[in-house]
């Protein structure tokens, strides 16, 4: 049973470029939640995905901004990068009812330089 | 508003020693989930367990046991005589029912386990 994959691994960009990252929910699961997860400290929640749509977002700027497809599979893109967009970017992946425990992939390292 | 408090940033102690981890959370919610995650090294975070507002019993599971206090709004975490393998950093999170169940992670606690 395949968990969460995300890719690429690791990725480096320059301030003003635009990243696009990728993630598969774990079988069966059809909700996936973004999170970035700044050098020690906890995962900040992005946005979340259901059916297709945005169901819930944080407190992120609209540079940030998601799709998922039909297969549940879903990307994160960042436009106009910032050094301060350097983190890890967390997906995790649910059952849709709220409060479910989520599966979490090994995420991707974005480096702003 | 939704807040986690991890109050601990790092602990160190010596292997077969007990530790507590420290979870203190507020919300105005009624309805409400408690969990806690743990990120080793490798950085995927690994789910330990989930626990709802309407039910405080303790849990234990081997070596690992949960303390759930409504009254002090606290949820915290002991590792009975702990080893290496635990070293890692522990989240404690909170998913509520305002603000759509989105899950508010704590700074975390940095537990090192010392041979």
């Amino acid at each position: 049973d395949a968990g969460v994959t995300q890719s690429p691994t690791h990725l480096i960009k320059t301030r003003g470029q635009q990243v696009t990252l990728r993630c598969s929910p774990k079988s069966g699961h059809d909700t996936v939640s973004w999170y970035q997860q700044a050098l020690g400290q906890g995962p900040q929640f992005i946005f979340q995905y259901y059916e297709e749509e945005e169901r819930q977002r944080g407190n992120f700027p609209d540079r940030f901004s998601g799709h998922q497809f039909p297969n549940y599979s879903s990307e994160l893109n960042v436009n106009a990068l910032l050094l301060g967009d350097s983190a890890l970017y967390l997906c995790a992946s649910s059952l849709p009812a709220g409060g479910n425990e989520q599966f979490f992939g090994p995420g991707t390292r974005l480096t702003v330089l | 508003a939704q807040k986690v408090t991890q109050a601990q940033t790092e602990i160190s102690v010596v292997e077969k020693e007990d530790v507590t981890l420290d979870c203190v959370y507020e919300t105005r919610d009624t309805t409400y989930y408690l969990f806690w995650y743990k990120q080793p090294p490798s950085g995927e975070l690994v789910f330990l367990i989930r626990r709802n507002s309407f039910d405080e019993q303790n849990e234990i599971s081997g070596r690992y046991s949960w303390n759930f206090q409504k009254s002090t709004s606290s949820f915290n975490f002991t590792i009975t005589a702990s080893q290496v393998v635990d070293s890692a950093v522990y989240f404690c999170a909170l998913s509520g029912y305002t603000g759509g169940f989105k899950t508010i992670f704590g700074a975390g606690t940095r537990l090192f386990v010392k041979a």
